[in-house]
């Protein structure tokens, strides 16, 4: 099973959709989490934390389970500006220096 | 304006070269990072710097060869590449050495191995 799994898309959504995507960690002992935005030849960015009791900004939720080991992003009322690539970011146990990237879920937003 | 600067922004060498990647991040930030992106993989750790003194090599070739003087810079030393090292190649930084709290990334350098 590989560290960080996400589904590669692309998502292909009308504007005003909801979609939400799912990333998977293998390393139950794993610190911390992040959502990270990356536009097409561009570096990515940090979106949002990912807080264990679920956290909101805006149209974007992410939640956590530690049970299931997985995070989501939720994203209400797409707009066209939301096409990108996201990035699921897992830190490691403290102790390790290899935050572990998944390899991104790319968003279409049409109009 | 990010506070990490890379130059150049594209790069193209032959597999004799040797060239010079430039990071330099103005967060005040203790750890530096190099980061290689290839086409529709995931983000893989090259190295880690935290306070100048490298912390991580994560099995990374011999022909790239880091350096950090100081906190602030940071540089990756490229010499007989192949074409499969073709990539973006991002610097990042972040606050606290060990792990990435929250990352900064510089716009990247594009490198393409002819």
């Amino acid at each position: 099973r590989k560290e960080v799994e996400q589904d590669p898309g692309p998502f292909n959504v009308p504007e005003g959709a909801t979609v939400a995507f799912n990333c998977t960690y293998s390393n139950s002992a794993s610190q911390s989490f992040f959502w990270y935005r990356q536009d097409c030849r561009k570096e990515p960015k940090l979106l949002m934390s990912v807080y264990s009791s679920g956290n909101e900004d805006g149209r974007f939720t992410a939640q956590l389970n530690r049970a299931s080991q997985y995070i989501s992003l939720l994203i209400r009322d797409s707009k066209l500006s939301d096409s990108a690539t996201y990035l699921c970011v897992v830190n490691p146990p403290a102790g390790s220096y290899i935050p572990t990237f998944g390899r991104g879920t790319s968003l279409i937003v049409h109009p | 304006e990010t506070g990490v600067t890379q130059t150049p922004r594209h790069l193209v060498m032959g597999m004799t070269n040797k060239k010079s990647l430039k990071c330099e991040q103005h967060l005040g930030h203790n750890a530096m990072y190099w980061y290689k992106q290839s086409a529709k993989k995931p983000l893989e750790l090259m190295f880690v710097y935290s306070l100048e003194e490298r912390v991580e090599n994560n099995s990374v070739p011999s022909r790239f060869s880091p350096e950090c003087p100081n906190s602030s810079h940071l540089f990756l030393h490229l010499h007989t590449l192949q074409p499969e090292d073709s990539a973006l190649y991002l610097c990042a930084s972040s606050p606290k050495p060990g792990q990435i709290t929250e990352a900064f990334f510089g716009q990247g350098t594009r490198l393409t191995v002819v």
